[in-house]
């Protein structure tokens, strides 16, 4: 079954300090794989985007996410948060073959605390 | 800019009423997708539509909900009868290509919020 798995759906961390905001997903095909950021009643704004080629990707923000095939993971991390970070963070995956539609995590709460 | 445009942002109705919410997909994009979003919860897919063409409606209720994106004007989508469980976010998203054809992106708009009383 394909899936999208974000493990932490809250994270607190002081301004400043490094964080990373794990997805894994579940697939047996080739994926396409993203970030989108949500703030507060706003839509989606794509941070970053795997599509092929190197595994390390960079985004908007300063923040970057690594691409791992064998652990089916994309971990989104910043080395230093900002207050205006504080945002719901969305992996979405798009699955190759059949699928006509990106699949979302449940998204993770990131606050930043001064 | 003339990105994903969403309308109403909010609307409030009363069980047993009908909501309707329009999507006007950025300039150049035929492809619109539709997501709920729950409180608390991720987005989940709805339906996805081409002009006058639905493409996949996998992820709609069976009964009340129903979409459409006609050759002019914008993509809408309706609910009959409305409950309290239909309150969440709406989300419409665009793309120039079908996700099978292009890299998968989405470009969302701001979300039609929907509350019932």
């Amino acid at each position: 079954a394909q899936s999208v798995t974000q493990l932490d759906s809250q994270v607190p961390v002081f301004e400043e300090a490094p964080v990373e905001l794990r997805c894994n997903y579940s697939s047996s095909v080739s994926v396409y794989l993203f970030w989108y950021v949500q703030y507060p009643n706003q839509g989606l704004q794509l941070l970053l985007k795997y599509l092929s080629g190197s595994t390390l990707v960079k985004g908007i923000n300063g923040f970057e996410a690594e691409f791992n095939k064998s652990q089916t993971s994309f971990h989104l991390r910043k080395p230093s948060v900002h207050i205006s970070d504080t945002a719901e963070y969305f992996c979405a995956v798009w699955f190759s073959g059949s699928a006509r539609q990106l699949t979302f995590g449940s998204g993770t709460q990131l606050t930043v605390l001064p | 800019n003339a990105g994903v445009m969403q309308n109403p942002r909010h609307l409030v109705r009363r069980r047993g009423q009908e909501a309707r919410l329009r999507c006007s997909p950025m300039k150049g994009h035929s492809h619109v997708y539709w997501y709920r979003q729950l409180p608390e919860e991720g987005l989940k897919f709805m339906v996805y539509l081409q002009k006058e063409n639905i493409i996949d409606e996998s992820g709609m209720p069976k009964e009340r909900f129903s979409a459409e994106f006609p050759k002019e004007g914008p993509s809408i989508l309706r609910i009959q009868q409305v409950v309290r469980g239909d309150s969440a976010a709406y989300f419409c998203a665009s793309s120039p290509h079908g996700t099978g054809l292009n890299t998968g992106e989405l470009f969302f708009g701001e979300g039609s919020r929907l509350t019932v009383l």
